[in-house]
């Protein structure tokens, strides 16, 4: 089987910098997906790595290591808008993401 | 492109009655999943198609569920009888073949059973 562990909650102010870890077991692995999901909105894809290394997409860059079976995601200059759930997934045989409990991202002013 | 649309986008209905959910994925897209999503259990794949086939419904809770893909632009998840505890947000996704880690989500269906 495959599980996925991640942090349940975070909080941090506008402007700072979240790093959301994901940590994962698995065979078969291909590679780690990260999705925001807003409160009553769909999640929606956000980064892939499908090698180990940084992906830098704007303020978002995902990082992935398979020998360490870990991953993050982190945030940049944190906004209101921010605020969300964010997913870790893991894509391995079978063509199916299975996707990690979430993180709350909680931003303040 | 509408993206992938699903209906209804609110279901309430009473214990014991046929419950079916609908899905039109994005034009071209290969692969169409069908998710759950509570807060209990999170976000769980139910079932698969790839080309209008189904490829794994290893997910899919029990009987009460079907699943089928009659065409490629339409896919429908029924449950029949339905039950308080398959109360969630039903989503799905679709996905071309060559990106299959960045699914396309609908805006899912809350169904609320009492």
């Amino acid at each position: 089987g495959q599980s996925l562990e991640q942090p349940s909650e975070v909080t941090a102010v506008e402007g700072a910098i979240v790093q959301i870890n994901c940590t994962y077991q698995t065979s078969g692995f291909y590679g780690l997906s990260w999705y925001q999901q807003h409160d009553g909105g769909a999640p929606t894809f956000l980064s892939y790595n499908g090698l180990d290394g940084l992906e830098e997409t704007g303020r978002f860059s995902s990082f992935l290591s398979r020998s360490d079976s870990y991953g993050y995601l982190l945030l940049q200059e944190l906004q209101m808008k921010d605020s969300a759930s964010y997913f870790c997934a893991v894509k391995a045989a079978g063509n199916k993401l299975t996707f990690g409990g979430g993180t709350r991202v909680l931003v303040k002013p | 492109d509408a993206g992938v649309i699903q209906s209804p986008r609110h279901e309430v209905t009473e214990m014991g009655q046929e419950v079916t959910l609908r899905c039109k994925p994005i034009s071209g897209h290969d692969y169409l999943f069908w998710y759950r999503q509570t807060m209990m259990r999170g976000l769980e794949l139910l079932i698969y198609f790839n080309n209008n086939v189904p490829i794994d419904d290893s997910g899919m809770p029990e009987d009460r569920f079907s699943a089928k893909m009659p065409n490629a632009s339409f896919s429908t998840l029924k449950i029949q009888p339905s039950e308080p505890r398959d109360s969630a947000v039903y989503f799905c996704a679709s996905s071309p073949v060559d990106r299959l880690y960045g699914y396309t989500f609908g805006s899912g269906t809350r169904l609320t059973v009492v």
